[in-house]
């Protein structure tokens, strides 16, 4: 079955560091892929996503590149803040008559000032 | 404002009782989630609905029930069966049952047994 597996946190950086959180992912077909933030006792929210292959999703200076070749979609930010720190998860949903969205297990991301 | 509404934000239970947790969205979604969240692990599906009056179970469906009466609507009952309930309850909609557009989520539900 469909599946998403993400780095293992928790990975704790300093401010202003080079941040990158991997995710690789199996699935059939041509998922979209996601990236979600979810900050303490909060609901999850979109960072961003990629539809295709190549695709490059970004907002907030996080980026993220689809790579089938690879089946990966990491994570990366050229300088992180302090208001990074949150839970990081990586998705996949399937562009078929199946609706359901695959998450991966999280990693946790604590910037020191 | 458009967007999912969870309520309440915290629920106490008693053991041996049924509880509700309600999911509203107004953003016109068709397809609708229900997820579990343990400290520190990540999201599991417990039932999903990509249209009124249908709904799928998850991974974990079992001690639980869902309704989708409505478009807007997606409440979820966790029952007595279930053995182990505390955790962190999100509800998410989509705007379609295709592979290409998010979810949205709401702010969550913590539920404790007590």
């Amino acid at each position: 079955g469909d599946s998403v597996t993400q780095m293992e946190g928790p990975v704790t950086l300093s401010e202003e560091a080079f941040l990158t959180i991997n995710c690789t992912y199996t699935a059939t077909g041509y998922p979209s892929l996601f990236w979600y933030v979810q900050y303490p006792g909060e609901g999850l929210q979109l960072l961003l996503k990629a539809t295709k292959a190549d695709d490059k999703g970004s907002n907030k200076g996080f980026e993220a590149t689809y790579r089938k070749e690879t089946t990966s979609f990491h994570l990366e930010k050229g300088s992180v803040q302090v208001s990074d720190s949150a839970v990081y998860f990586c998705a996949l949903r399937r562009g078929s008559s199946a609706s359901k969205i695959i998450f991966g297990s999280g990693t946790r991301l604590s910037i020191r000032p | 404002d458009g967007g999912i509404t969870q309520s309440p934000k915290y629920l106490f239970r008693k053991e041996g009782q049924n509880v509700t947790l309600s999911c509203e969205q107004n953003l016109n979604h068709d397809a609708m989630y229900w997820y579990r969240q343990d400290p520190g692990q990540g999201l599991r599906l417990i039932y999903y609905s990509q249209i009124v009056n249908d709904f799928q179970k998850g991974d974990i469906a079992e001690g639980y029930s869902v309704s989708r009466e409505k478009k807007e609507s997606f409440p979820l009952t966790v029952t007595s069966a279930q053995k182990n309930p505390t955790a962190f309850y999100l509800c998410a909609s989509s705007i379609d049952r295709s592979g290409n557009t998010e979810a949205f989520f709401g702010q969550g539900t913590r539920l404790t047994v007590v």
